[in-house]
């Protein structure tokens, strides 16, 4: 039975590329949120998408950043031009209803802006 | 903002030690979920309590969550090196689906 599924693992971007972040849910799972971590911080709320809707984005920043999870396939962070404080960890987790307690996480992308 | 804070932040302890993390708001939460999170891993799920007073024990661990959901407590006995790691606590408010994480605190446990 696996997890939530992340790639990729790691990622190095140079200043103004885009960032593709992948994620998976578990099987049976139709809900996805992502969290980003930045370097000695803890995990902050970004996004929370159910299959073909944004749900709830009020984490995400204004500007470069888009989420969304298709009928077929992933759910993608996308991250447009970025910038080195883009630099961190980012999770995806997943749960099989929104009233469900549990979350489950992905092991997560670590993105890189040189 | 609803902030959780983790007390201690650090916490060094050498192999059969006993220790206790708190977990603290001042925002009710509808449950309360304990993560522990390894280097370049995603935090996994240890616990999830829902109702005040609740007290559920893993093995060597044992979670409570306070009588008026503001707060909770992870006591683990007989710490052992595999228990390092990042103990995270994360909270839902309401109807929110989304997770509000704690601070964290990162437990090393030497021989």
């Amino acid at each position: 039975n696996a997890g939530v599924m992340q790639n990729p693992r790691h990622l190095v971007r140079r200043r103004g590329q885009e960032a593709r972040l992948r994620c998976s849910p578990m099987k049976g799972h139709s809900h996805v949120y992502w969290y980003r971590q930045l370097p000695e911080e803890g995990l902050k709320f970004m996004v929370y998408l159910q299959k073909e809707n944004i749900i709830d984005e009020s984490g995400m920043p204004k500007e470069r950043f888009s989420a969304e999870f298709p009928k077929e396939g992933p759910s993608i962070l996308r991250i447009q031009q970025v910038v080195r404080g883009d630099s961190a960890a980012y999770f995806c987790a997943s749960s099989p209803s929104p009233i469900s307690y549990e979350q489950y996480f992905g092991p997560g992308t670590r993105l890189t802006v040189t | 903002t609803q902030l959780l804070e983790q007390s201690p932040q650090f916490l060094s302890i050498q192999e059969g030690e006993n220790l206790t993390v708190y977990c603290n708001s001042s925002s009710v939460f509808s449950s309360l979920q304990w993560y522990r999170q390894e280097p370049g891993e995603g935090p996994v799920l240890l616990v999830t309590v829902v109702t005040g007073g609740e007290v559920k024990k893993l093995k060597r661990l044992t979670f409570q969550f306070g009588d008026a959901r503001k707060d909770s407590s992870l006591h683990i006995t007989a710490a052992q090196p595999g228990d390092t790691g990042l103990y995270l606590c994360a909270g839902f408010t309401g109807t929110a689906s989304k997770l509000t994480f704690g601070t964290g605190t990162r437990l090393q446990v030497t021989l």
